[in-house]
């Protein structure tokens, strides 16, 4: 098993530019996360899904959507990319069986910078 | 609002047991996390409390106090590896997770 991947590993966008942030995971977990983490900090959660068409906001969703089509996968997407926006990004995933949600398997991250 | 609080820094020596202390105020609470992550990784689970008490896995043991919104993670036989920095967080209700700021601990020779 891969786990999460997250692509692409860095990235640097320009003020006002979009993208995606695409993540996998190979484990058939329903529950699904994106995080940043600003130096020095701790994770905050941007939004989340417990499975294909469902997602909910975190605590920081301003900026950011998200949509979960498939078990698989969760992209997350930028618009109009502003500097508050630099940041690592974590994918998650947990299982839904009961007695396991609480254990989430993080990606590699990808490191954004907007210049 | 929702608030978790971790001392920022750490430092002991190897071999020696060091508590990480983390108290919470959240909306709602259904368990508490303790994960692991070195500088440049991604953060790994080491943990969790749903109910009080102390939950022993190896080196590492956690401890809840639900009454007093407090929970702490101890380890033991410090080794150099575990120079990191260590976050707890709260289930506040379904799938959603606040994270504290994060404790970083130094292990010195």
């Amino acid at each position: 098993n891969a786990g999460v991947t997250q692509t692409p590993k860095f990235r640097i966008l320009k003020i006002g530019q979009s993208m995606t942030l695409q993540c996998t995971q190979d484990m058939n977990h329903n529950y699904m996360y994106w995080y940043r983490q600003d130096p020095g900090m701790g994770l905050k959660l941007i939004y989340y899904s417990v499975g294909a068409g469902i997602t909910d906001k975190g605590e920081v969703p301003n900026g950011y959507n998200v949509s979960r089509s498939t078990t698989e996968d969760f992209p997350l997407r930028l618009e109009l990319a502003a500097p508050s926006q630099t940041s690592v990004y974590f994918c998650a995933s947990s299982s839904d069986r009961v007695g396991f949600s609480y254990e989430q398997y993080f990606g590699p991250g990808t490191r954004l910078t907007v210049t | 609002g929702q608030s978790l609080e971790q001392p920022s820094e750490v430092t002991a020596v190897e071999g020696a047991i060091v508590q990480i202390n983390c108290t919470y105020q959240t909306s709602g609470f259904y368990g508490l996390s303790w994960y692991q992550q070195h500088d440049g990784g991604a953060p790994t689970f080491l943990s969790y409390n749903a109910l009080d008490g102390l939950e022993e896995t190896g080196r590492f043991s956690s401890f809840l106090s639900r009454s007093d919104s407090y929970g702490y993670l101890l380890l033991q036989e410090l080794q150099m590896k575990d120079s990191a920095s260590y976050f707890c967080a709260v289930r506040t209700y379904g799938q959603n997770f606040v994270f504290g700021p994060g404790t970083r601990l130094s292990v010195l020779p």
